[in-house]
């Protein structure tokens, strides 16, 4: 069964600082990798997705994640958050294929102070 | 455009009554509909999912059952809640074939 870890539970930075969230995840087969971000009071929403090619996706609002197949990771970054970044995020990996169950991780909070 | 609704948005019941929720979604056909639970420091759990209307697929056994009465509305209900359903529930669809999935505003569920 496929599983995801995100090591970090919650993360404080200040306002500029550089971020990189952590994901793994177990599954050997071919997968397909999200990252989905949920605002204080808004909808659960899709950030980025990585479903194949070029290893280094990049979503919305400058945030970027890497694929690195050897290491089973998918983690996020963004080079300088802002105060609108505070939010839960949550990865996610489904194996490709027909069945369409997607395993998300635990999430991590991040506090972006200004 | 696709829009996903939820209701009710808060939710306080008493340990043994029932429970109904209901997710509509506009704006589509024949989606893939699922049910989540969120719980604090334990991400998204996947109850249920459904490919199709009378199509229930459960991932989780739990006191909770869902049911699709039609295209584009999926239940989840309990007939005697217990504490331990306390949570955040999450209904999303996708389209059949995507792997992305859209999320409703979700339900808040206290159970007493």
């Amino acid at each position: 069964a496929q599983s995801v870890s995100q090591h970090n539970h919650h993360v404080i930075l200040s306002e500029a600082a550089s971020l990189e969230l952590g994901c793994n995840y177990s599954y050997g087969g071919t997968v397909n990798l999200f990252w989905y971000v949920q605002y204080p009071g808004q909808h659960l929403q899709l950030l980025l997705k990585y479903f194949s090619g070029d290893p280094l996706v990049k979503g919305i609002k400058g945030f970027e994640a890497e694929f690195i197949k050897s290491k089973f990771s998918f983690n996020l970054r963004k080079p300088s958050v802002q105060w609108s970044d505070t939010a839960e995020y949550f990865c996610a990996v489904k194996n490709s294929g027909g069945y369409q169950k997607v395993t998300f991780g635990t999430g991590t909070k991040l506090q972006v102070i200004p | 455009s696709q829009t996903i609704h939820q209701w009710p948005a808060t939710l306080v019941q008493p340990v043994g009554s029932p429970l109904s929720l209901e997710c509509t979604v506009e704006g589509t056909s024949n989606p893939n509909l699922y049910w989540y639970r969120q719980a604090a420091g334990r991400g998204l759990q996947l109850l249920f999912y459904s490919v199709g209307i009378g199509q229930i697929s459960s991932e989780v056994p739990q006191n909770l059952s869902a049911s699709r009465p039609q295209d584009r509305q999926f239940i989840l209900s309990s007939k005697k809640l217990l504490l331990s359903d306390s949570g955040f529930y999450l209904c999303a669809w996708s389209v059949s074939g995507s792997e992305t999935q859209y999320f409703g505003p979700g339900t808040r569920l206290l159970v007493l």
